[in-house]
């Protein structure tokens, strides 16, 4: 069975630009998160969905960061414009439901890691 | 506002030795536990999760314990590998059902 699955590895964009990362989770996940990875640091939540509603939002930076998950299943996370200072791995995570009985375990996808020149 | 912090920063120990990895945590108002493994250029590997109803959980040479009143939880990692080599990150899941991580610990096991 593959796993998280996210799209690009690795990308490189000048500031300024857009850039969008793809995250497809585990079959039968409903719970899928976007976390943000800066060096030497441990995960941040930026956004959690249940099923395709948003429903911990609070640490995405509206103004540049913007999320979709169409159908409940495929996630976007895009970033217009990019700044310096968002270079860092982009998490994406799925688990089968938050709140279930406190045995939530997530699976990690391999990220995909920006540089903002 | 829950903060997690593990010691030491880094470890390196040679192969064969037992060791224990630190966890702490803020606010003992928490669902679970979990330790992750991170491979350098990776994402993480859910290792173990306690629910905050118990007290430890074992799997293979990994041993976890919680004491959630005191927020402090420890990894103990038995007869250390070189494949052990890796960042381990400690993260709680609190009552929003949002985990919170520590820095993790970068662990060397030299052959």
């Amino acid at each position: 069975e593959a796993g998280v699955v996210q799209s690009p590895r690795y990308k490189i964009i000048e500031k300024k630009q857009p850039v969008v990362f793809w995250c497809n989770p585990i079959s039968g996940h409903n719970t899928l998160y976007w976390y943000l990875q800066n060096l030497g640091q441990g995960p941040e939540l930026l956004i959690r969905y249940e099923n395709e509603e948003a429903v911990d939002d609070s640490q995405l930076p509206k103004d540049r960061f913007s999320a979709e998950r169409l159908k409940g299943v495929d996630s976007t996370l895009k970033i217009q414009p990019a700044e310096l200072g968002d270079s860092a791995v982009y998490l994406c995570a799925s688990s089968l439901s938050a709140g279930s009985s406190g045995a939530n375990v997530l699976t990690f996808g391999a990220g995909s890691r920006l540089t903002v020149l | 506002k829950q903060e997690v912090t593990q010691i030491p920063a880094a470890l390196s120990v040679p192969e064969g030795e037992n060791l224990v990895l630190n966890c702490s945590f803020t606010d003992s108002a928490i669902y679970n536990l979990q330790w992750f493994r991170q491979d350098p250029g990776k994402g993480l590997t859910s290792l173990l999760l306690i629910q905050s109803s118990q007290r430890e959980q074992t799997s293979g040479r990994l041993n976890a314990s919680l004491d959630k009143s005191s927020g402090r939880s420890t990894l103990y990692i038995a007869a250390s590998q070189p494949g052990d080599s890796a960042t381990y990150l400690c993260a709680v899941e609190g009552s929003n059902y949002k985990l919170t991580f520590g820095k993790g610990t970068l662990l060397t096991v030299n052959p």
